[in-house]
C-alpha cells in the first residue's frame, strides 16, 4: 500500500516550454502533498506545500508564479513549471502523507521524481 | 534557523562490516525524525522516531533517537552491495502540514 506514481519520469524540452508533472496516491487520500526538488549530490529541497482544495504554500524564495500547484482533488497534485529555462533543469519529487488515523503519525511516501532537463 | 546536518557525508565500507549513520538536527516545533534510503529514484521510507530511547528494528537495520541532545542514529549490520545508496534524515515540524527539513544525506558504498 501507500503508493504514489508521479508522471512523467524523464522530459526534456526547449526553453520557454512549459511541463505539467502529475502526482497521485494510487491507494489513499492525501489532503497535503509535498513538492521538493533535487539537485545532483544534494539533498531535497522543500518547494512547496499543496493543499487540496486551497492554495499551495510556498518556501522562501520559491517563485509561485513560475511553479504553479495545482490539488484539485484528494489524489492528485500537478505541478507546472512555466516557461521552463536551463536553470529549472532538476530532479523534482512528489510526496504524500495518508490521511488516515493522524497525520503525524503517517510517513511521507515518495513518488519517483521527474528529471526535468530544459535545453 | 533550522538545522538537520547528517555525518558522515560519506562512507565505504565492505560486505559485512557494520556501519553507523549520524543525524543532528537544531529545529524549532520538533514532531519527529524520519530516515529514508534513496538509490536511483526516490527515497523510501525506513523509520519514523517520535520518543527518545526506543529502538527501532527492521531486518539488519535499525535506529534510535535521542531528543536530549538532539540527534539520531541509524545502524546497518552485516552490510550488503545492496545497502549501497544515500540515506537521508527528516526532521519533520509539530504543524498542520507537517513538513519536513532533509538532511544532506549519507552516501554508503558497500563494496563486494
Amino acid at each position: 500500500g501507500a503508493v504514489v506514481s508521479q508522471h512523467p519520469s524523464w522530459v526534456i524540452c526547449k526553453s520557454g516550454t512549459s511541463v505539467k508533472i502529475e502526482c497521485r496516491s494510487l491507494d489513499f487520500q492525501a489532503t497535503t502533498m509535498f513538492w521538493y526538488r533535487q539537485f545532483p549530490k544534494q539533498s531535497l529541497m522543500l518547494m512547496a506545500t499543496s493543499n487540496e482544495g486551497s492554495k499551495a504554500t510556498y518556501e522562501q524564495g520559491v517563485e509561485k508564479d513560475k511553479f504553479l500547484i495545482n490539488h484539485a482533488s484528494l489524489t492528485l497534485s500537478t505541478l507546472t513549471v512555466t516557461s521552463a529555462h536551463p536553470e529549472d533543469s532538476s530532479f523534482y519529487i512528489c510526496s504524500a502523507r495518508s490521511n488516515r488515523g493522524a497525520a503525524s503519525n503517517q510517513p511521507q511516501h515518495f513518488g519517483d521524481g521527474t528529471r526535468l532537463s530544459i535545453l | 534557523e533550522d538545522k538537520v546536518v547528517q555525518s558522515p557525508l560519506s562512507l565505504v565500507v565492505h560486505e559485512g562490516d557494520t556501519v553507523t549513520l549520524n543525524c543532528s538536527y537544531e529545529v524549532t516545533n520538533f514532531r519527529s525524525l524520519l530516515w529514508y534510503k534513496q538509490e536511483k529514484k526516490a527515497p523510501t521510507f525506513l523509520f519514523m522516531l517520535t520518543s527518545s530511547g526506543i529502538e527501532k528494528k527492521s531486518g539488519r537495520l535499525s535506529s534510535i533517537l535521542d531528543k536530549k541532545e538532539l540527534f539520531s542514529i541509524l545502524n546497518i549490520t552485516a552490510t550488503q552491495t545492496g545497502d549501497s545508496a544515500v540515506y537521508l534524515c527528516a526532521v519533520r515540524y509539530n504543524t498542520n502540514a507537517g513538513k519536513s527539513t532533509f538532511g544532506d544525506g549519507t552516501t554508503l558504498t558497500v563494496k563486494p
